[in-house]
C-alpha cells in the first residue's frame, strides 16, 4: 500500500499566484485532514473532511480551499499566495476520528517569495 | 480552551538512556496519540491509547486519564530514536490538537 501521497514535496511560489496541493490515500479511510506546521509550532488543521463531498474549515482556513469528490483524494488549493503561506504542510486520513490510527503524507515544503 | 501541553520542549541524552516525554492535556479526551517527527519531515504514528499502557518494542506508552496526563518512555535509548516527539489528542470531535513537539537528541 502506498498510504498517503502528496505532491508536490517542494514548490515555490511568487506572490499571488495560486496552485494545488494534491493528496491520495488508498486506505479507504473517510476523514482526511490539511495541515499546515511552522516552525516551532504545532501542526494546525487547515481542512478536513469526513467523507467524499463533505468538508469543513479547520482552525487556518483563510487563503485555502478544498474539496472532496471521492473518497481518495482531497486537494488543497492555495489562492492568492502571500508569504504568510510559507509553511509545510501535511495531508493525513484515518478511518475514523475517536481510536483510529493517524497516518501522514511525506509533507510539502511550500515558500512563497 | 482545549489545550496541550509537552515537555521537556528539548532533550539531550546519551545512548543508552532511559527517556521520558511527558504530555499534559486540559480537559477530557476520547483518545491520544503519540507521533514520530524525523528529520526531513515525515511523521508517523507511534501510539494511540485512550487508557492504559501500550508498548512497541523499546518504546512505552502510558495514559493517566484522571490526572490528564501521558508519558512517553524510550528504552536503552539510540541515535536512530532522534527526532521530535508529537503528542496529539482528540478532544472528543473529529479534530486533533497538537503539542509543540519534543526535540530528542540521543549522543553516541
Amino acid at each position: 500500500n502506498a498510504g498517503v501521497t502528496q505532491t508536490p514535496k517542494f514548490r515555490i511560489l511568487k506572490i499571488g499566484q495560486s496552485m494545488t496541493l494534491q493528496c491520495t490515500q488508498d486506505m479507504n479511510h473517510n476523514y482526511m485532514y490539511w495541515y499546515r506546521q511552522d516552525p516551532g509550532m504545532g501542526l494546525k488543521l487547515i481542512y478536513y473532511s469526513v467523507g467524499a463531498g463533505i468538508t469543513d474549515k479547520g482552525e487556518v482556513p483563510n487563503g485555502y480551499n478544498v474539496s472532496r469528490s471521492t473518497t481518495e483524494d482531497f486537494p488543497l488549493r492555495l489562492e492568492l499566495a502571500a508569504p504568510s503561506q510559507t509553511s509545510v504542510y501535511f495531508c493525513a486520513s484515518s478511518w475514523g476520528h475517536r481510536g483510529n490510527t493517524i497516518y501522514f503524507g511525506e509533507g510539502s515544503w511550500l515558500t512563497v517569495v | 480552551k482545549n489545550e496541550v501541553e509537552q515537555s521537556p520542549q528539548n532533550l539531550t541524552a546519551q545512548e543508552g538512556e532511559f527517556i521520558t516525554i511527558n504530555c499534559s492535556y486540559s480537559v477530557g479526551i476520547s483518545a491520544l496519540h503519540w507521533l514520530q517527527q524525523h528529520p526531513g519531515g515525515g511523521i508517523v504514528s507511534l501510539f494511540m491509547l485512550s487508557s492504559g499502557k501500550k508498548k512497541h518494542g523499546r518504546l512505552i506508552a502510558t495514559i493517566n486519564i484522571q490526572e490528564k496526563h501521558s508519558s512517553l518512555h524510550i528504552t536503552a535509548s539510540h541515535p536512530r530514536d532522534s527526532a521530535v516527539y508529537i503528542c496529539a489528542v482528540n478532544f472528543g470531535n473529529e479534530k486533533l490538537t497538537f503539542g509543540t513537539g519534543t526535540r530528542l537528541t540521543i549522543i553516541p
